[in-house]
């Protein structure tokens, strides 16, 4: 059982735009420890999308953006390519428990 | 650009001890502005962090509590290197470990980038 709480599993249409939410409690997103975002590729390691709650790493396509408040966060992904069908996980830090993860949203282009 | 290249066993044995080592190249061990973590993954726990160290004019540690009786992780500035150690494993340790660098000191560190994983089976 994973601190923070994604969604199993979603699909969107190429073109589309979909959300990801993470929601998280009072010892973690809610004391406001940041939020970051990491995508995984199939048989590759997770890779940083959006860090600092919604500030973009050099390389990340504009398409990816993310907001947070109070005890959720959000990862929002406009125009969806067959590119960002992937595993998506959101990541905080826990009083009680260290550095955090979300258990993962499978993500579908359809 | 920060490059981590990972290496150990990927059997082991159930009650005996994981080892893995963690190589970095384009940053140092002892950079007083990042922490050299690792992080498991596995379907039945997904990502957990294991533990970190870093260092601030002297060395440090932190361990998650789940692993804290039983793990070490060592820097190692001669190889500019830092290694796991997890005692007494059982099948539950079984996941794919990857080391990171964690970007910034403080708990607000994100994770980047990541190695490539090594497999663990812990099996007889």
């Amino acid at each position: 059982q994973s601190v923070l709480t994604q969604p199993p599993s979603l699909s969107g249409a190429p073109g589309q735009r979909v959300t990801i939410s993470c929601s998280g409690t009072s010892s973690n997103m809610g004391t406001g420890y940041d939020v970051h975002w990491y995508q995984q590729l199939p048989g590759t390691a997770p890779k940083l999308v959006i860090y600092s709650n919604n500030e973009r790493p050099s390389g990340v396509p504009q398409r990816f953006s993310a907001s947070r408040s109070g005890t959720s966060a959000t990862l929002a992904i406009t125009g969806l390519q067959p590119e960002d069908e992937a595993d998506y996980y959101c990541q905080s830090y826990d009083t009680m428990n260290g550095w955090v993860f979300g258990g993962g949203t499978k993500l579908t282009v359809l | 650009q920060v490059q981590l290249q990972q290496s150990g066993p990927g059997l082991v044995k159930p009650s005996q001890t994981l080892s893995l080592t963690c190589v970095i190249s384009g940053d140092s061990v002892s950079s007083n502005s990042v922490a050299w973590n690792w992080v498991r993954q596995s379907p039945s726990r997904g990502l957990e962090w294991l533990g970190r160290t870093y260092h601030r004019s002297k060395w440090y540690t932190d361990y998650a509590q789940s692993v804290k009786s039983r793990i070490t992780i060592d820097p190692d500035t001669s190889k500019n290197q830092f290694s796991l150690q997890l005692n007494s494993v059982t099948p539950e340790d079984t996941a794919l470990y990857y080391c990171v660098r964690g970007a910034q000191p403080g708990t607000g560190s994100w994770f980047d980038p990541w190695g490539r994983g090594t497999l663990v089976t812990v099996s007889s």
